[in-house]
C-alpha cells in the first residue's frame, strides 16, 4: 500500500546512455514533482505537474523530459546520460499546490 | 529570493537529551514552513509544518516547531531524543496564495547523530 512508489530504485548505467525512472501515486493527488538531491544530500525541484500540466519547470537541461500520462504518474526521461546526473531523484506528491508533499524512496542514478 | 538556513550541519547529542535544530527563511511574506527527516536510504517524511494560527507547531514522533516572524525561524525541537531518532533534517519553505505552484525550497539539511 505504499503512497508513493518509484522504479528502480537503483539504476547504474553509463555515459551516453538513455534511462527512465518511474513515479506512481495511489493517494488520489493532483500534484506531482521531481527533485534531485546531489551527493552533498541537497534537494531541488526539477519539475512539478498539476493535473497532468507542467507547472514547474526549473533550469534543468533539455536532456531531462517529464512525462505524466495521468494524474497517477509522472515518468522522467532522461537522454544521453552524463556523469554530472549521478545522484538521487525523489518523486513526490500532494493533494494540491497547497498541502504537504509526499516523497517517494528515490532512485539512486549512478552514472559509470 | 527565497532561501532556508540551516546553520547547523551536523550535531549530535546523548540520547535522552533536548535537541533544537535551527531554521531560518528569507522570504518577503509569511510563508509556508516544514520540516522533514530522511532517515538512510529512505525518502522524506513529514515532521510537522505551519500554515498559519499558532506559531508553536505540533509534529509527529514528538517533535515540535516554533515561527517566529521576527526572527525569520522555524527551529525544530524535541525534549528527548531516541536513539531512533539519528537522520538527516531539512527545513523547507514555499511560497502561498495565489501565486504558489508548490515549489518547495529547502536548506542545506542537519544531520542528527545521537550517542548511547
Amino acid at each position: 500500500d505504499t503512497a508513493v512508489s518509484q522504479t528502480p530504485k537503483y539504476l547504474v548505467t553509463q555515459m551516453g546512455n538513455d534511462k527512465s525512472i518511474k513515479c506512481e501515486q495511489n493517494l488520489g493527488h493532483d500534484t506531482m514533482y521531481w527533485y534531485k538531491q546531489d551527493s552533498k544530500k541537497f534537494l531541488k525541484i526539477m519539475f512539478s505537474y498539476n493535473n497532468k500540466e507542467l507547472i514547474i519547470n526549473e533550469t534543468v537541461p533539455n536532456r531531462f523530459s517529464p512525462k505524466s500520462p495521468d494524474k497517477a504518474h509522472l515518468n522522467l526521461h532522461i537522454n544521453s546520460l552524463e556523469l554530472g546526473d549521478s545522484a538521487v531523484y525523489f518523486c513526490a506528491s500532494s493533494q494540491d499546490v497547497n498541502q504537504p508533499q509526499h516523497f517517494g524512496d528515490g532512485t539512486r542514478l549512478s552514472i559509470l | 529570493a527565497q532561501s532556508v538556513t540551516q546553520p547547523d550541519i551536523h550535531i549530535t547529542v546523548s540520547e535522552g537529551a533536548s535537541l533544537e535544530l535551527r531554521c531560518n527563511y528569507s522570504y518577503g511574506a509569511t510563508p509556508y514552513l516544514f520540516w522533514y527527516v530522511q532517515s538512510p536510504g529512505q525518502g522524506l517524511q513529514l515532521l510537522l509544518k505551519y500554515f498559519s494560527g499558532d506559531t508553536l507547531v505540533q509534529g509527529i514522533k514528538g517533535f515540535e516547531a516554533e515561527f517566529k516572524r521576527s526572527q525569520s525561524s522555524f527551529n525544530l525541537r524535541k525534549p528527548s531524543v531516541h536513539w531512533s531518532d539519528a537522520a538527516e533534517y531539512f527545513c523547507a519553505v514555499a511560497q502561498h496564495g495565489s501565486s504558489n505552484t508548490g515549489k518547495l525550497i529547502f536548506g542545506q539539511g542537519t544531520t542528527l547523530q545521537v550517542k548511547p
